[in-house]
């Protein structure tokens, strides 16, 4: 079961947007619409702030949103702000009740 | 607001074996997969495992003969049960709560060292 593929580190400035993708494959990102994203500051547990692809949770800022592309899914801040700077994680169900993550991508705002 | 806590030693020894808590509060265990997932320092998260209230559950093949996920769900909590530890398996282990396409509420981990 290999990992997702997700850039190391983006940056931003603020005000501007970015875009993270993870990457996958036909078993998992391509073949279902059940990817989510979590943001992790430094010491904390990871928060949930899209599932199903492109859903957000109740609380989560409109600025944030997902969509999803064959094999890969995209992660987009607009109108970054300083607090966004974080780690980034995305996730996809991977069929037969399993899971897998991407390796996080650290979120740096200039 | 459902909450989940986890407790368990913070040093194992290595080749012994690991066994966690997550205690749920504020909700019920008869809905949603209860999963582990754990964080190696400086590293990113990899899923572990999840339990449903049935009974079912399933592992990441790259732990799964070592890892055995277990529940009393009248008591509301579920176990984290990992044999054979090493170095390699030192990490902040998280439960959380989700379902198909999200982990929607996470404990706030629990730091486990592998060391003699």
């Amino acid at each position: 079961q290999s990992g997702l593929t997700q850039p190391r580190s983006v940056s931003g400035s603020p005000g501007q947007s970015v875009t993270i993708s993870c990457t996958g494959t036909s078993n998992n990102v391509g073949a279902y619409s059940y990817v989510s994203w979590y943001q992790q500051y430094p010491g904390k547990a990871p928060k949930l702030m899209i599932y199903d692809v492109s859903k957000r949770p109740s609380g989560v800022p409109d600025r944030f949103s997902g969509s999803k592309s064959g094999n890969r899914a995209s992660l987009t801040i607009s109108g970054l702000q300083a607090e966004d700077e974080a780690d980034y994680y995305c996730c996809s169900y991977a069929g037969s009740y399993t899971w897998v993550f991407g390796g996080g991508t650290k979120l740096s705002v200039l | 607001q459902v909450q989940l806590q986890e407790s368990g030693p913070g040093l194992v020894k290595p080749s012994e074996s690991l066994s966690l808590i997550c205690t749920v509060s504020g909700g019920s265990m008869s809905s949603h997969y209860w999963s582990w997932i754990r964080q190696a320092p400086g590293k990113g998260l990899e899923w572990i495992g999840y339990f449903y209230h049935s009974g079912n559950t399933n592992y990441n093949p790259s732990l799964k003969s070592r890892v055995t996920l277990s529940a009393d769900t009248s008591k509301n909590q579920f176990f984290l049960k990992m044999h054979y530890m090493t170095a390699a398996d030192t990490a902040v282990y998280y439960c959380a709560r989700g379902w198909f396409g999200e982990l929607d509420s996470w404990g706030q981990g629990t730091l486990v060292t592998v060391s003699s």
